[in-house]
This record gives structure tokens, sequence and C-alpha cells, in this order.
């Protein structure tokens, strides 16, 4: 049974550009979300997607967007790369949106030159 | 804003030790999980517990949570070198019609020397 997949692993890209990141959810899940850890920190809430809804959103500007597919799996879209954006950015899924233990995929680790 | 506020910060301790963490948070919640992660890889589910229980157990791993006092304790018995990562206690903050996400603290990086 694959557990939550998350691609690429790593990802260097410069200020001012785009990037995308995929994620697919563990076998049965039907809730995807999406964190930001900035080195030495917990991982912050960025958004939950539900029934390819976005269902809530945490402190981050509109340069983030995401879409979840027919199949569950996601993606996390970054616009307009500022250095702060270097993180690492961590799925997890979940079977409903409320309230459930959620399983982490191991993350893309992205760094913004 | 992160809710939760791990303590101490920085733990080291001997393996066969046990090891005691501790997360406080600031508003009402449906349910606190604490999860671990390795070398800042993904993160590991250990536990939830609800808000209407006390205490749970899970192989090693004792957690224990005060409503009241709004804190949780994490205790890993017996500890072993393979615990040594950084463990985070998580809070779903109940709000009406309910809430999706999950609020981290900063985290405990706990040392287990051999």
């Amino acid at each position: 049974d694959a557990g939550v997949t998350q691609s690429p692993t790593h990802l260097i890209k410069t200020r001012g550009q785009q990037v995308t990141l995929r994620c697919s959810p563990k076998s049965g899940h039907d809730t995807v979300s999406w964190y930001q850890q900035a080195l030495g920190q917990g991982p912050q809430f960025i958004f939950q997607y539900y029934e390819e809804e976005e269902r809530q959103r945490g402190n981050f500007p509109d340069r983030f967007s995401g879409h979840q597919f027919p199949n569950y799996s996601s993606e996390l879209n970054v616009n307009a790369l500022l250095l702060g954006d270097s993180a690492l950015y961590l799925c997890a899924s979940s079977f409903g949106p409320l309230y459930n233990e959620q399983f982490f995929g191991p993350g893309t680790r992205l760094t913004v030159l | 804003s992160q809710q939760g506020e791990e303590d101490p910060q920085a733990l080291s301790i001997q393996e066969g030790e046990n090891a005691t963490m501790n997360c406080s948070y600031k508003t009402s919640i449906n349910n606190l999980q604490w999860y671990r992660q390795n070398s800042g890889r993904g993160l590991v589910h250990l536990i939830l517990i609800r808000s209407n229980e006390r205490e749970k157990h899970s192989g090693r791993l004792r957690v224990t949570l005060d409503t009241s006092k709004k804190s949780s304790s994490l205790l890993i018995t017996a500890s072993r070198a393979a615990d040594t990562a950084s463990y985070f206690c998580a809070t779903a903050p109940w709000i009406q019609g309910g809430s999706e996400k999950l609020v981290f603290g900063k985290g405990t990086k706990l040392t287990v020397n051999p």
C-alpha cells in the first residue's frame, strides 16, 4: 500500500519564477492538505482540498494556489517566487476533511535563489 | 501563527531513559496530535488524543491531555537511539462548522545518546 508520494524531491528556482509541486494521497484517502515548513520551524498550514475544492486556507498570499484532481491527487502552485518561499513543502492526506489523523509525504525541498 | 509551543526546545538523554515533552496551546481544540520528524523529512503520526480523553497509550508512548490547562505531554519510555528526531504537537482547533487544519508548534528536538 503506497503512502503519500510527492514530486519532485528537491527543486531550485530563482526569484520571480513559478513552481508546481505534486502530491498523490495514500490509497483510500480523499483529502489533501499542504503545509510549508521553514528551517527550524513547525509546519504552517497553507490550504486543504476536498472534493476538488479548497476547504480552508491559512495565512498565505494569493501567489499560493492549488488544485485537486478527480483521482484525489493535488498540485501546489507558487507564482512570483520570493527568497522567503524557500522551505520544505509537505503534503498530507486523510480520509475526510475534519479532525482526522493526517499522513504526510516526504516533502519537496524548494530553494529560491 | 503557531498555536502550540513545545517545551523544552531541545532534550538530550541516554538510551534507556525516559523522555518527556510538553505542549501548550491557546484555543479550544477538537483533538491534539503528536508527530515525529526525522532529519527534516516527512512527519510520522504518533498518536491522536481527543478533547474528551485524558490519557492515551501506544507502545512506549504515553500522552496526557489537560484541557483546563491547555496542555499536553508526550512520554517516551525506555528510549532508543532510533527515537532521535524532532517531535511536534499539532492541534485541531475547534471552530463552528469544523476545522480542517492542524496547527503545529515549533517542536522539541530529542537526541538519544547510545
